[in-house]
């Protein structure tokens, strides 16, 4: 069964810092992998996905992730972090099974930016 | 804005009761997911649906069901609710799905579930 670890609960970044949110999945095969952004009282938005080919992949809002297979890690990335990125960050492996589909995410980890 | 709606946006109900969650799919979609946000579980997956099959069944309580209509929108059934059914529920939605295929997930706002 495929799991997904984001070690990171909680992290604070400056405006205008870099920033680095560290996500590890566990699954057999290639994993179809995910970002998705959650703000307060609002629904899941997908940042990025990475299916195959290119392992660094560019997303909206200025983020992108890089697949390392030998780390079994897709980390997000973003050269500078604005206010507005505060928000929660689930990375997720989808994982079809026949012609299911489900998303199995992390616990989260949850961006403060300070001005 | 995903395309996927959902509703009610809450929903404050007693232990024991019923209640019926809605979600209608991104234009063309095919297949619907539901997924349950709560504190100590996280986002778990409950259930998919394709063109108004059963697909996926995750997590899902007995006393959940759900069902995908002919117009492809989707219904969410919670009875005999507990305390700890209160979470925020998604639907998702993706475009048609080959056989091992995959396609990315769009999520609805959501429906905030509080059980008194």
């Amino acid at each position: 069964a495929q799991s997904v670890t984001q070690p990171d609960i909680h992290i604070t970044v400056s405006e205008g810092a870099s920033l680095e949110l560290r996500c590890n999945y566990s699954y057999g095969a290639t994993p179809y992998l995910f970002w998705y952004v959650q703000s307060p009282g609002q629904g899941l938005q997908l940042l990025l996905k990475y299916f195959s080919g290119d392992t660094l992949v560019q997303g909206i809002k200025g983020f992108e992730a890089e697949f390392k297979r030998s780390q079994s890690s897709f980390n997000l990335r973003k050269p500078s972090v604005h206010w507005s990125d505060a928000a929660e960050y689930f990375c997720a492996v989808g994982a079809p099974t026949g012609t299911a589909s489900k998303l199995t995410f992390g616990t989260g980890t949850r961006l403060q930016v300070t001005l | 804005d995903s395309g996927v709606t959902q509703t009610p946006k809450h929903l404050i109900t007693a232990t024991g009761q019923r209640v019926t969650l809605r979600c209608s799919p991104r234009s063309g979609d095919l297949s619907v997911y539901w997924y349950q946000q709560s504190l100590d579980q996280g986002l778990q997956f409950l259930i998919q649906y394709y063109n108004g099959e059963e697909r996926a069944k995750g997590n899902i309580l007995e006393r959940f069901s759900a069902q995908q209509f002919p117009d492809l929108h989707s219904e969410l059934n919670l009875s005999s609710l507990e305390l700890g059914d209160s979470a925020l529920y998604f639907c998702a939605s993706s475009a048609r799905d080959r056989d091992r295929g995959f396609y990315e997930q769009y999520f609805g706002p959501g429906t905030r579930l509080t059980v008194t």
